[in-house]
């Protein structure tokens, strides 16, 4: 069964930088769309981050210019790579493929990797 | 504040049937199939449970399942269990964002 494991993870200063991965097994990472969604404590999931399959990338406005998605298809793995981390990135982060059809939903997850920024 | 929006909390006894709305637009929920539901459990991952309003995945029971009328879709859950404790989600496409899903708040489910 298709699998993505987190890492990278951790407790970081406010204004770091840290680069979350997600190895992914049993599918390709560039043959699918790919998201990052987060969920801060005692919140909602929140979008971060997608990469199409053909290459086009977003971010949500409270990560833009700050966060960049991106994939290495020789290591089958999607990263996250965040700047000028605030305090309120703290959450736990996720990685997810987006369904092959219509890419309205997703359809593995990750189990996360939890993410604390500090002062 | 979510772009679709679900109540905070609901809650049923073992046995008994809830449904969860949520609640879009015409840019979304309303003007497309492609509304999915994800059920949370704490420290656990989000798990798919629904998506294109009523379709399963694989191993979902049956006892969860979806509705949609103009801008909300409902989630229904029949004969109640604990295990089906948990936060639920929802999530649509719209046409009104560059990334083109949305999610709903989300809702505490209680079995009591």
């Amino acid at each position: 069964e298709e699998q993505l494991v987190e890492s990278g993870g951790g407790l970081i200063q406010r204004g770091g930088s840290l680069r979350l991965s997600c190895a992914v097994s049993e599918f390709t990472v560039d043959s699918n769309s790919m998201s990052w969604v987060r969920q801060a404590p005692g919140k909602g999931l929140e979008w971060v981050s997608v990469i199409y399959r053909d290459g086009t990338t977003y971010s949500a406005d409270s990560v833009k210019g700050r966060f960049t998605i991106s994939r290495d298809s020789s290591k089958n793995t999607l990263y996250l790579q965040m700047n000028s981390l605030r305090d309120e990135d703290t959450a736990v982060y996720y990685c997810a493929r987006l369904d092959s059809i219509s890419a309205t939903y997703f359809d593995f997850w990750g189990q996360g990797a939890l993410v604390t920024v500090s002062s | 504040q979510s772009a679709l929006t679900q109540p905070a909390s609901v809650s049923g006894s073992p046995g008994q049937s809830i449904t969860i709305s949520c609640t879009g637009t015409s840019s979304d929920v309303g003007g497309y199939e492609y509304v999915s539901w994800y059920q949370k459990h704490p420290g656990k991952a989000p798990k798919l449970m629904l998506y294109d309003v009523t379709k399963r995945p694989s191993g979902v029971s049956n006892r969860f399942s979806g509705s949609k009328s103009g801008n909300t879709a409902s989630l229904t859950i029949s004969g109640l269990q604990a295990e089906d404790e948990a936060d639920y989600y929802c999530s649509s496409y719209t046409n009104s964002r560059a990334f083109a899903v949305i999610f709903g708040g989300g809702t505490k489910l209680t079995v009591l």
